[in-house]
């Protein structure tokens, strides 16, 4: 499972509050990623990061900011919520073999 | 822009072979990438092909045609086990090279 680890892994909010997902690996990896998976769109890349403070935006990183202080733990957060951002949402890591491993995903439900 | 397309579901019997296709239009490439997905589950890494040709690993065989813009997973001996969403990926050459494109998944269906 290339030590990946997500927290919480379910969350149920309500509009406008803010919400941060954690991701936590223990291998050291570079390169993690967040991903969002709907129904009908599959996984779409929110934000990822090559680096401690090195991060850029993904193809739906609206509404959505990340910080990395640390090699080990990739942050998601939502400033404010809304009801579209009602997802499952997997945090994964690239390994120097460019394979991709993902985390458990985090079930987020935005009332 | 990025595109890629696979069918959104497939049904075989137990035993039998399918093979799920994956085409891909993106603005360059630097790899593709199958995933199986289980129900309520993360992704899992299956196949990563850069060169045109075919990677056999167990039952699961994955093949690229750069030219043509395809690829397929082939899933041989087929078990119950085997239904899942299977997912193709494709990392684009980009300025942002690290980046990955998914395909919208194929539903896969494994009768006895």
């Amino acid at each position: 499972d290339a030590g990946i680890t997500q927290s919480p892994r379910h969350k149920v909010t309500e509009t406008g509050t803010p919400v941060t997902l954690r991701c936590h690996q223990t291998e050291n990896h570079r390169y993690m990623y967040w991903y969002r998976q709907d129904p009908g769109h599959g996984l779409r890349l929110i934000h990822y990061s090559y680096g401690v403070k090195d991060t850029d935006k993904g193809e739906v990183s609206d509404g959505y900011s990340v910080s990395r202080s640390k090699t080990e733990d990739f942050l998601l957060t939502l400033e404010s919520a809304t009801s579209s951002q009602t997802s499952v949402y997997f945090c994964a890591i690239r390994t120097r073999d460019n394979e991709q491993f993902f985390g458990p995903g985090t079930r987020l439900t935005v009332l | 822009g990025q595109n890629i397309d696979q069918p959104t579901e497939m049904t075989a019997t137990e035993g039998a072979i399918v093979q799920i296709n994956c085409t891909y239009q993106t603005s360059g490439f630097n790899g593709l990438f199958w995933y199986q997905q289980h129900a309520g589950e993360a992704p899992t890494f299956l196949s990563y092909n850069v060169l045109d040709g075919l990677e056999e690993k167990g039952r699961f065989s994955s093949f690229l045609s750069r030219s043509k813009g395809y690829s397929y997973l082939l899933l041989k001996e087929l078990q119950m086990k085997d239904s899942a969403s299977y997912l193709c990926a494709v990392r684009p050459r980009l300025r942002d090279s690290q980046n990955f494109v998914f395909g919208p998944g194929t539903r896969l269906s494994v009768l006895p």
